[in-house]
């Protein structure tokens, strides 16, 4: 069974204050590792998608990272917007359906 | 803009009732899916179509009925079976399968 685990659950920063997030996965067989940004209330929004371990992919104050086993999003001097639930999600070789982790809650105080 | 409209925002639920939440997307994407989300809880699967006419159970399906009638439209129906219908449900679309998700904006459903 595919399994996606996310640290820190919770995290706050103060403006500016650079962190990383950790997405953990088991898969058989990594098809794909995509990011997304959840605020309060509304649906999730696409940030980046991986596909093979040493891939980095950068937007804004944001950065992904994959390793065989691990994902990285590096939030760097972030701002107040840039507090949202962060997701996880990993798709396996021959499975059309995606796992998601419970999310990492980012607070970035001004 | 091309997107995915899920309707409505808040929806209310008497015992014993079926309600449907409305989800229809102008992309052009074959795939739908419908997912529930909990506090502090990953999104879980509840059905998903590939095709017109044909749609697969999810990991959490019980409960739950879908149907795909067009290509633009794929409604949950909650049925009176479902006992613990209170969450966030949210629609998505991709026109292939390794290909991102679009979400809709969510419908928060509540038991009265």
């Amino acid at each position: 069974e595919d399994q996606v685990t996310q640290s820190p659950e919770a995290l706050r920063l103060q403006e500016g204050e650079s962190s990383s997030l950790n997405c953990s996965y088991t898969v058989s067989g990594l098809r794909g590792l995509f990011w997304y940004r959840q605020d309060p209330g509304k649906g999730p929004e696409f940030l980046f998608t991986l596909y093979s371990a040493g891939e980095e992919k950068e937007k804004e104050r944001l950065k992904a990272t994959l390793t065989k086993k691990e994902s990285f999003l590096h939030i760097t001097a972030p701002k107040p917007e840039d507090s949202a639930t962060y997701l996880c999600a990993v798709q396996a070789s021959g499975n059309n359906r995606l796992a998601f982790g419970k999310g990492n809650q980012v607070v970035v105080i001004p | 803009d091309g997107g995915i409209t899920q309707s409505p925002k808040y929806l209310f639920r008497k015992e014993g009732q079926n309600v449907t939440l409305s989800c229809e997307q102008n992309l052009n994407h074959d795939a739908m899916y419908w997912y529930r989300q909990d506090p502090g809880q990953g999104l879980r699967l509840i059905y998903y179509s590939q095709i017109v006419n044909d749609f697969q159970k999810g990991d959490i399906a019980e409960g739950y009925s879908v149907s795909r009638e067009k290509k633009e439209s794929f409604p949950l129906t909650v049925t009176s079976a479902q006992k613990n219908p209170t969450a966030f449900y949210l629609c998505a679309s991709n026109g292939q399968i390794n290909e991102k998700l679009f979400f809709g904006s969510g419908t928060q459903l509540s038991v009265l």
